[in-house]
């Protein structure tokens, strides 16, 4: 069976970093896309970026780009979503998702949130 | 910047059909976008229910449609249920590996 468990809930302050993780299992982690998805309070889904690891290559969406780093360790089936300097508008759930057929998502994460607070 | 417009709300009664619609501000919607459609109860995280326009993921049942009408995707339901309630979103590849979602559409059964 397909999973992919992400990290816990982070309480953090405007100016911190922060790297959350999102760990697949029940299939070959390397060789599959996985995406990263934002949902801020009481709004819709947002596509973020995309990370193969097998080769790292990563895809950001221009809205994105810059703001956010994706990354991956396939020894440890791992992909990761990180800040350098946290804004209060960074408060959010993230979704990390497997992505097959080269355009869609199948398998979801549970979620990470993400409390940007002073 | 690519808009993907959805209905913000619809509703529908017990043992009725719907059909949500996934539309581009500008242009028109093919397969070649490779719609998708995942839904989202409150709390939960999301799930997909069909893919490359019309394709049901497993455990998804026929009642779920999925179909390109005129110049926009289209999520059709047929015989609603209780359990239909749920925020709806499409997402469309855009090439070069970017994808984007739709707004979202929250259905109301009653």
């Amino acid at each position: 069976e397909v999973q992919l468990v992400q990290s816990g809930a982070e309480v953090k302050k405007p100016g911190e970093s922060l790297k959350i993780s999102c760990k697949g299992s029940g299939y070959f982690f390397a060789n599959y896309w996985i995406g990263w998805v934002r949902q801020m309070p009481g709004k819709g889904l947002e596509w973020m970026g995309i990370i193969y690891p097998g080769d790292s290559d990563t895809t950001y969406s221009p809205s994105f780009q810059g703001q956010v780093t994706i990354s991956a360790d396939k020894s440890i089936s791992t992909a990761y979503l990180q800040w350098s300097s946290l804004k209060a508008s960074d408060t959010a759930m993230y979704y990390c998702a497997r992505r097959v057929g080269g355009y869609n998502f199948d398998s979801w994460g549970q979620g990470t949130l993400v409390t940007v607070s002073s | 910047q690519t808009v993907v417009t959805q209905e913000p709300s619809f509703s529908v009664s017990p043992g009725g059909t719907v059909t949500l619609t996934c539309g581009l501000r500008s242009g028109s919607i093919s397969t070649d976008y490779h719609p998708t459609w995942y839904h989202q109860t409150p709390g939960q995280a999301p799930r997909t229910l069909l893919y490359s326009t019309s394709t049901r993921s497993s455990g998804v049942p026929d009642r779920f449609s999925g179909s390109i009408l005129g110049n926009k995707a289209a999520l059709t339901i047929t015989g609603a249920q209780a359990d239909d309630e749920s925020d709806y979103y499409c997402g469309l590849h855009l090439g070069s590996g970017i994808s984007v979602f739709g707004g979202g559409t929250r259905l109301t059964v009653l």
